[in-house]
């Protein structure tokens, strides 16, 4: 199994700023994603993280607005930029074991 | 585009009752997966189903995968408050992608 925790747990950003959103995985893991998801509703995928090479964004997102870092094989990092009401959002990674995939408890954005 | 469809959107029930959500899609998929989210907390895997017609169950949770792979149930019986929390079927597309549902709500009333 693998453990995942995200930093920051819950953050409140003025509009035009940026925020970067930490992903630690307990195990060495190849795939890494990140999703968006509104609460109480489904998750949608932001973009897929391998170790060493470029994220792979789904339609609708770039990576001027969600740049994708993955150093290792046990860390991501999504940075929210030029931050806008919009962007407010429960912001989750997650990592695959086998067949198995685990979820981080997610990250709280409110942009004002 | 590949889609999938979860009903109800919401459902609340007393405890002991028995319910079915479903997850339908025009997309045929590898595999799918159910998972349960709790608030302020990632969703949790409950099963993965990979061949058409197959039925797996999780104590008093029954999952079916369709015949030709495009939707799939989630049955619980005597549900109780503890099942409580937002159900996402989730259909792996191409090699490692999931394409997640619409999302059940389920509220159990003691």
């Amino acid at each position: 199994s693998a453990v995942i925790s995200q930093k920051p747990s819950r953050d409140i950003c003025q509009r035009g700023t940026s925020l970067t959103i930490q992903c630690q995985v307990d195990s060495q893991v190849t795939m890494m994603f990140w999703y968006r998801q509104q609460p109480g509703q489904s998750l949608t995928l932001i973009a897929t993280a391998n170790q060493g090479s470029e994220a792979t964004y789904e339609s609708g997102f770039v990576i001027d607005k969600f740049p994708i870092s993955r150093p290792n094989l046990t860390f991501s990092t999504l940075t929210v930029s030029n931050m806008s009401p919009e962007d407010s959002s429960i912001y989750l990674c997650s990592a695959t074991l086998g067949e198995t995939q685990y979820f981080g408890p997610g990250t709280r954005l409110l942009v004002l | 585009t590949q889609l999938l469809e979860q009903s109800p959107q919401f459902l609340s029930i007393q405890e002991g009752e028995n319910l079915t959500v479903y997850c339908n899609s025009s997309s045929v998929f590898s595999s799918l997966q159910w998972y349960r989210q709790e608030p302020g907390e990632g969703p949790v895997l409950l099963v993965t189903v990979v061949t058409g017609g197959e039925v797996k169950k999780l104590k008093r949770l029954t999952f079916q995968f369709g015949d030709a792979r495009k939707d799939s149930s989630l049955h619980i019986t005597a549900a109780q408050p503890g099942d409580t929390g937002l159900y996402l079927c989730a259909g792996r597309s191409g090699t490692y992608k999931y394409i997640f549902g619409t999302g059940t709500r389920l509220k159990v009333l003691a």
